[in-house]
């Protein structure tokens, strides 16, 4: 095991509702990357924060946002849910801004219907 | 453009038989690493092996080897001695060190289902 938590394990909402995940990051680390992995594909870089701000930002709309707080603790937020948005969501904790070894979580499956 | 690619949907290897997983990249940036994934269906990402661009040697972890060629950016992962337990999902993915890249931003191929059997 990594260190890294997530929570929940697993979550359905609807249509148009609002969600947010949380993940806990390795201890000694100051870096969560959060990636959006779709059924059959590769995980997709969503957003990057360093000592608690943005520090990065894939192909994303403005609907995603995040959080990170004074611990280091991350969280994701998804707002006006789509169906598309039924994946399964990885965060990964590194040391240095990423300049390190990055750990993954377990992972949140979102279903939307 | 893809910036890795897994050409190999699936492979299927008999115990105690070595493999092959195939990942080429594209990236114009001098400085980068790639890395190798195991993914097992309970979802979690699990590091393999490393190797960075300025590496002379190939990587090698265990019963885990990565055949770097440079020259064709292909980063194949090979690995000896299969095990039922080895069963899963590989990724191959990227990171850039260029200066205004997000550090630590990984880009990940499509995967390739490794099935072990008996």
């Amino acid at each position: 095991e990594t260190g890294v938590t997530q929570s929940p394990t697993h979550l359905i909402k609807t249509r148009g509702q609002q969600v947010t995940l949380r993940c806990s990051s390795q201890s000694g680390h100051n870096t969560v990357s959060w990636y959006q992995q779709a059924l059959g594909q590769g995980p997709q870089f969503i957003f990057q924060y360093y000592r608690e701000e943005e520090n990065g930002r894939g192909n994303f709309p403005p609907r995603f946002s995040g959080l990170q707080f004074p611990n280091y603790s991350s969280e994701l937020n998804v707002n006006a849910l789509e169906l598309d948005d039924s994946a399964l969501y990885l965060c990964a904790s590194s040391q240095q801004g990423g300049d390190y070894e990055q750990y993954f979580g377990p992972g949140t499956r979102l279903t939307v219907t | 453009a893809q910036k890795i690619t897994q050409t190999q949907p699936g492979m299927f290897v008999q115990e105690k038989e070595a493999v092959t997983l195939d990942c080429t990249y594209d990236t114009s940036d001098p400085s980068y690493g790639l890395f190798w994934y195991k993914q097992p269906s309970s979802g979690e990402m699990i590091f393999l092996i490393y190797q960075g661009s300025y590496d002379q040697q190939n990587a090698t972890e265990g019963r885990y080897s990565l055949n770097f060629q440079k020259a064709r950016k292909s980063a194949n992962l090979v690995i000896s001695a299969s095990q039922l337990g080895d069963s899963a999902m590989y990724f191959c993915a990227m990171r850039e060190y260029a200066r205004g890249s997000t550090l630590g931003r990984l880009y990940f191929g499509r995967g390739t289902q490794l099935t072990v059997w008996p």
